[in-house]
């Protein structure tokens, strides 16, 4: 079946070091790709997207590329700040289940002044 | 109120008790989700609504009871809850349930049961 795998967290960097959050996934069909964030005490929110292969998205100083030749969807940010400091969820919608998403556990990002 | 509000944000109750949860979205989108997030498990999809008919139920035990009355608001219904359905509760909504359609999340409901 469809399923997403992430990086183990948590992950503890310093302020300004660069990030990296490795997602890989299996899907049938053509899905799209989602990046959501979570801050203590709420809700999801949508970080970035791509809905096609080779499609770039980005929000925020953060991005990620749509690699289907290696089902990735690496989540990227030069230099974080103490405020990213969150759970990171990459999500692959099922690609022959509509628009259901395919979550894992999340990384748990920690950033340190 | 902007995009999807969620009340009440916490709730405490015991297992005999009745309650429920409600959700609003104000994006004018036409389908809404209820997920379940536990702490260290993924998010689990439990109920899909889209034009307020109901197009998936995982396999979510009856004690609890989804309604949607209309496109912009959703309610989950509990009763006689077991202390480990005690988690977040999240609401989204979507304009609709293709794979390109991104869901919006609210804030969640806490629900704890004692």
């Amino acid at each position: 079946g469809d399923s997403v795998t992430q990086m183990e967290g948590p992950v503890t960097l310093s302020e300004e070091a660069f990030l990296t959050i490795n997602c890989t996934y299996t899907a049938t069909g053509y899905p799209s790709l989602f990046w959501y964030v979570q801050y203590p005490g709420e809700g999801l929110q949508l970080l970035l997207k791509a809905t096609k292969a080779d499609d770039k998205g980005s929000n925020k100083g953060f991005e990620a590329t749509y690699r289907k030749e290696t089902t990735s969807f690496h989540l990227e940010k030069g230099s974080v700040q103490v405020s990213d400091s969150a759970v990171y969820f990459c999500a692959p919608s099922s690609g022959n289940q509509g628009g259901k998403l395919i979550f894992g556990q999340g990384t748990e990002l920690s950033v340190k002044p | 109120e902007t995009g999807v509000t969620q009340t009440p944000r916490h709730l405490v109750m015991g297992m005999t008790n009745k309650k429920s949860l409600k959700c609003e979205q104000h994006l004018g989108h036409n389908a809404m989700y209820w997920y379940k997030q536990s702490a260290k498990k993924p998010l689990e999809l439990m109920f899909v609504y889209n034009f307020k008919e109901q197009t998936e139920n995982n396999s979510v035990p009856s004690r609890f009871s989804p309604e949607c009355p209309n496109s912009s608001h959703l309610f989950l219904h509990l009763h006689t809850l077991q202390p480990e359905d005690s988690a977040l509760y999240l609401c989204a909504s979507s304009q609709g349930t293709g794979g390109t359609d991104t869901q919006y999340f609210g804030p969640g409901t806490r629900l704890t049961v004692l």
